[in-house]
C-alpha cells in the first residue's frame, strides 16, 4: 500500500543550529500534509500544515517545504532549542473532506545544549 | 486545561478480556478520531466520528474492535477478546470541524498492555 516514510530515524543537533527533518510520501494524489511533534508520554502536537497547492509555508521558527515533483516534504526548525527535542512525524491525508491521516514512523530530534 | 482527555492513562488486561477506553473531546468539537500507535511507529487511523455517527471505520483491524459516540461527545473504544498484539497506545483526537483546515487536537493516549 501507499505510505509515508522518513529518511533519518535520529537527528542530533546543537542548540542554536537549524534542523531539517525530511519525509517522503508515495501518494501523488495527497493534497494535505501535517507535521506533528510528539514528546514522550504525550499525544502528537500539531506544528504546521501545508496544502498541495503551496510549496512553502512558514510559522514561528518552522518552515515546511513541499516538493510534489519528487514527493518530498521537509520541516525546517530555526535556532533549535532543547525544548524542540521530540519525535517528529509527517502525516499525509488520505481522507476526502476529513482528516484520515497516514503517519510516517517518525524522526527523533535530539538537541544538545 | 480543556484539552482532549483520555481515561484510563494506562490499562493492563489479560488476554481474552474485554476493555473499554474512554475519550472526552474538547467541548463543542464535532469531529472525533481514534488512532492506534505501536511502539516506535506513527499513529494508525482507526475510526472517525462526525457527530454521533461513524463516518469512516475502515481502520478498525477486525470485528473485535468497536467504537461508539452515542451523544456526539464522549466516545468509547471497545475491544473484545483482547490479544497481545492489541498492546499499543490508543490516541483520540477531536476537531471543531470535519474539514481539512481545522486542527485536530490529540489526547495523551491510553497505553493498553495485554498480558
Amino acid at each position: 500500500g501507499e505510505s509515508v516514510g522518513l529518511h533519518l530515524p535520529t537527528l542530533s543537533v546543537q542548540e542554536g543550529d537549524n534542523s531539517i527533518i525530511n519525509c517522503a510520501y508515495s501518494n501523488s494524489a495527497s493534497d494535505y500534509f501535517i507535521w506533528y511533534k510528539q514528546e514522550s508520554g504525550k499525544g502528537p502536537q500539531f506544528i504546521i500544515d501545508i496544502r498541495s497547492n503551496m510549496d512553502k509555508r512558514q510559522g514561528q521558527r518552522v518552515t515546511v517545504l513541499l516538493n510534489k515533483t519528487v514527493k518530498h516534504l521537509s520541516l525546517q526548525i530555526a535556532a533549535t532549542q532543547p525544548g524542540d527535542s521530540a519525535v517528529y512525524f509527517c502525516a499525509e491525508n488520505m481522507g476526502t473532506g476529513f482528516q484520515k491521516l497516514v503517519f510516517g514512523t517518525g524522526t527523533r530530534l535530539l538537541v544538545s545544549p | 486545561g480543556a484539552g482532549v482527555s483520555q481515561t484510563p492513562s494506562n490499562k493492563v488486561t489479560e488476554k481474552g478480556k474485554y476493555v473499554e477506553l474512554r475519550c472526552d473531546p474538547i467541548s463543542g468539537h464535532t469531529a472525533l478520531y481514534w488512532y492506534r500507535q505501536s511502539l516506535g511507529q506513527g499513529p494508525e487511523f482507526l475510526i472517525y466520528f462526525q457527530g454521533t455517527g461513524a463516518a469512516d471505520d475502515s481502520g478498525l483491524p477486525n470485528d473485535r474492535f468497536f467504537a461508539v459516540r452515542p451523544e456526539g461527545s464522549v466516545s468509547t473504544l471497545k475491544i473484545q477478546r483482547t490479544e497481545r498484539g492489541d498492546s499499543a497506545v490508543y490516541l483520540c483526537a477531536s476537531s471543531s470541524d470535519r474539514t481539512l483546515n481545522t486542527e485536530a487536537f490529540f489526547g495523551q493516549g491510553t497505553r493498553l498492555t495485554v498480558v
